[in-house]
């Protein structure tokens, strides 16, 4: 079945940092999405990109549409403590399918 | 406040128990969704309740039994589960909708909070 591959797993930075992560896939995907899930809570949409080539921003954060379709990449400028949790990818092949879940990635923030 | 509301937030179960997990969304969606988060894993979708049909996962056991009353409201119910059904059980709804009379769009779910399950 169709997989992403989300990286890296985890980061451990120092707050002012910026961040970057990003989902693969082997297929093609129509839209991705990003959502975070701060502990204790479910997931939150951050981002939702629709067109190769897409650049969205929502705030301190920025996400990418890959141009081949296969990829999508998040950056989130000057960390602060209220960004730590968990980053997920999603992607859709088609708006009549289920999305496809990276793992995630877990930001920690260094005091 | 996301209007997902998920009740209980903990539950400790032994395998011979019978429990329920409640979700309510207060969203005015026409879709609900079960998913269970492991940690290190994508989420892994259950089932999926959207326009009164049911779309399930193939995968999930029979321990496992949704019932959507009705468009707001979406039970999980649970009967002799196994230490590996120990998990965050998250609700979520969306709103299906026609893109121009071709396709219904899906891809912004609303979360609840979660129900963490342990099976002793």
């Amino acid at each position: 079945g169709q997989q992403l591959n989300q990286s890296p797993q985890s980061m451990f930075i120092q707050e002012g940092e910026d961040v970057s992560m990003n989902c693969t896939s082997s297929s093609i995907f129509n839209t991705w999405l990003w959502y975070k899930q701060d502990p204790g809570e479910g997931p939150v949409l951050l981002i939702a990109l629709y067109k190769a080539g897409e650049l969205t921003s929502n705030g301190r954060l920025t996400a990418q549409f890959g141009i081949t379709r296969k990829d999508s990449f998040l950056n989130i400028s000057a960390s602060i403590p209220s960004d730590v949790g968990i980053y997920f990818c999603a992607g859709q092949a088609d708006s009549n399918y289920q999305l496809i879940w990276g793992a995630g990635t877990k930001l920690i923030i260094k005091p | 406040e996301t209007g997902v509301t998920q009740t209980p937030r903990h539950l400790v179960m032994g395998m011979t128990n019978k429990k329920s997990l409640k979700c309510e969304q207060h969203l005015g969606h026409n879709a609900m969704y079960w998913y269970k988060q492991s940690a290190k894993k994508p989420l892994e979708l259950m089932f999926v309740y959207s326009l009164e049909e049911r779309v399930e996962n193939n995968s999930v056991p029979s321990r496992f039994s949704p019932e959507c009353p009705n468009s707001s409201h979406l039970f999980l119910h649970l009967h002799t589960l196994q230490p590996e059904d120990s998990a965050l059980y998250l609700c979520a709804s969306s709103q299906f909708s026609l893109d121009r009379g071709r396709t219904a769009t899906n891809e912004k779910l609303f979360f609840g909070s979660g129900t963490q399950l342990s099976v002793l």
